[in-house]
């Protein structure tokens, strides 16, 4: 079974709003961290956002916050303010705490950022 | 420099040769991976390591070989490449702490003709 789901293939969103990046998650694990990382045309993988399974509030990095429903199994990210800069590929992941120290990662989301 | 870093930054070679992929880091870190990257599949584990001497197959480990007889490096060997190796290879390192995250080296393009 799929451990992380990013539904979204592609999204456009317009500069300076804000946009919503899927991402559900499966484990049965009780403790796991869920983190974000985005992918520029470069190539490159730059950890953005992480959220502790035991964390009480949603994790925020600056423009980015992970909207964190454990009920659901979703850590959804949100960038705020989108510019130009922010389009890429970005990868939702799961560590999990009792399961070995490997990451899984979803598919990915491709954002495109309008001017 | 410290850091992460993956030698060749591009490999072209033939089906059929054997073909290593250097990881080097510089922080210590216990834990090391090998990651392939293919479109529509994101990132797939191949192998990973707890500690030197230490590893274990990922999700897609066939073809592929792996050491660790020193901490800060993590050779990934492909013993008789197969077109479908060709593919992004990514290195990454993390502490044994749940909350840190994975640092990644800058891939290895390797194209298999």
């Amino acid at each position: 079974a799929q451990k992380i789901t990013q539904t979204q293939p592609g999204m456009f969103v317009q500069e300076k709003e804000a946009v919503t990046l899927d991402c559900t998650y499966d484990t049965s694990d009780p403790s796991y961290g869920l983190f974000w990382y985005k992918q520029p045309s470069s190539g490159e993988m730059i950890f953005l956002i992480y959220q502790g399974s035991y964390d009480q509030q949603n994790a925020t990095e600056g423009r980015y916050s992970l909207n964190f429903q454990k009920a659901r199994k979703s850590a959804n990210l949100v960038i705020s303010a989108s510019q130009l800069g922010d389009s890429a590929m970005y990868f939702c992941a799961m560590r999990e705490d009792n399961y070995g120290q490997n990451f899984v990662f979803g598919p990915g989301t491709r954002l495109s950022v309008l001017p | 420099d410290a850091g992460i870093t993956q030698s060749p930054r591009y490999k072209i070679t033939e089906t059929g040769r054997q073909v290593t992929l250097m990881c080097h880091q510089t922080w210590s870190h216990s834990y090391m991976f090998w990651y392939r990257q293919d479109l529509g599949h994101g990132l797939r584990l191949i192998y990973y390591s707890a500690a030197a001497d230490i590893t274990d197959k990922g999700e897609v480990p066939d073809g592929y070989v792996v050491s660790r007889s020193k901490t800060e490096n993590f050779p990934l060997t492909l013993e008789s490449a197969t077109r479908s190796q060709t593919s992004v290879y990514f290195c990454a390192s993390t502490s044994g702490i749940l909350s840190y995250e994975q640092y990644f080296g800058p891939g290895t393009r390797l194209t298999v003709t």
